[in-house]
């Protein structure tokens, strides 16, 4: 099935430092989705984005949905442990099984004390 | 608080059991899904469901079937279980119409031995 590619594939930070993903597709999304996966658990939505060009944030994140509708990014500002996990984005087309999600492989962030 | 619940966290089962993985979610959503998550893979989509009594094949639907009697509940089966099938399984459900992404379970760890 179709994958969206999502990179880098793993980090590993300091506390404190900042962190960027993304993820890029051949085809056009209407919706960027990002999710974050903690240990052991399913992934809880974080941000979502509607429009070409939006810059959403949530707290210390920050994401975007590309100009071209292909990409998305995620920032995260001033890491802390807590910020550990896996992290997808996620893209939707329209309608049918068009509306059904694409997931990236994910990035696994490790956050070094 | 708004919730798709799996019956397990953990399974462990014996090769050519029948297993049984049951999801309900309590949001009145139409979709339903059932992926499972590899290391290195990401989520990979088994089975998928627009409405009651209906089911479509996702990427891997080999070795799974499921079950989808009442809007609010979802069931992926292992018709013979083996050891490949060791995985941790997610479900999740969302609204038609996209646009709003998916919510998930907490996953059930199977362990094939």
């Amino acid at each position: 099935g179709q994958q969206l590619n999502q990179s880098p594939q793993s980090m590993f930070i300091q506390e404190g430092e900042d962190v960027s993903m993304n993820c890029t597709s051949s085809s056009i999304f209407n919706t960027w989705l990002w999710y974050k996966q903690d240990p052991g658990e399913g992934p809880v939505l974080l941000i979502a984005l509607y429009k070409a060009g939006e810059l959403t944030s949530n707290g210390r994140l920050t994401a975007q949905f590309g100009i071209t509708r292909k990409d998305s990014f995620l920032n995260i500002s001033a890491s802390i442990p807590s910020d550990v996990g896996i992290y997808f984005c996620a893209g939707q087309g329209y309608g049918g099984s068009q509306g059904n999600l694409i997931f990236g492989k994910g990035t696994k962030l490790s956050v070094k004390p | 608080d708004v919730k798709v619940t799996q019956s397990s966290r953990y399974l462990v089962k014996r090769t050519g059991e029948k297993v049984f993985l049951e999801c309900v979610q309590d949001m009145d959503h139409e979709n339903m899904f059932w992926y499972r998550q590899d290391p290195g893979l990401g989520l990979r989509l088994i089975y998928f469901s627009y409405d009651v009594k209906m089911k479509e094949k996702g990427d891997i639907p080999e070795g799974y079937s499921v079950s989808r009697e009442k809007k609010e509940r979802f069931s992926l089966i292992l018709e013979s279980a083996s050891t490949n099938q060791t995985s941790m399984y997610l479900c999740a459900s969302s609204y038609t119409g996209g646009g709003y992404g998916y919510t998930f379970g907490s996953g059930t760890r199977l362990t094939v031995v």
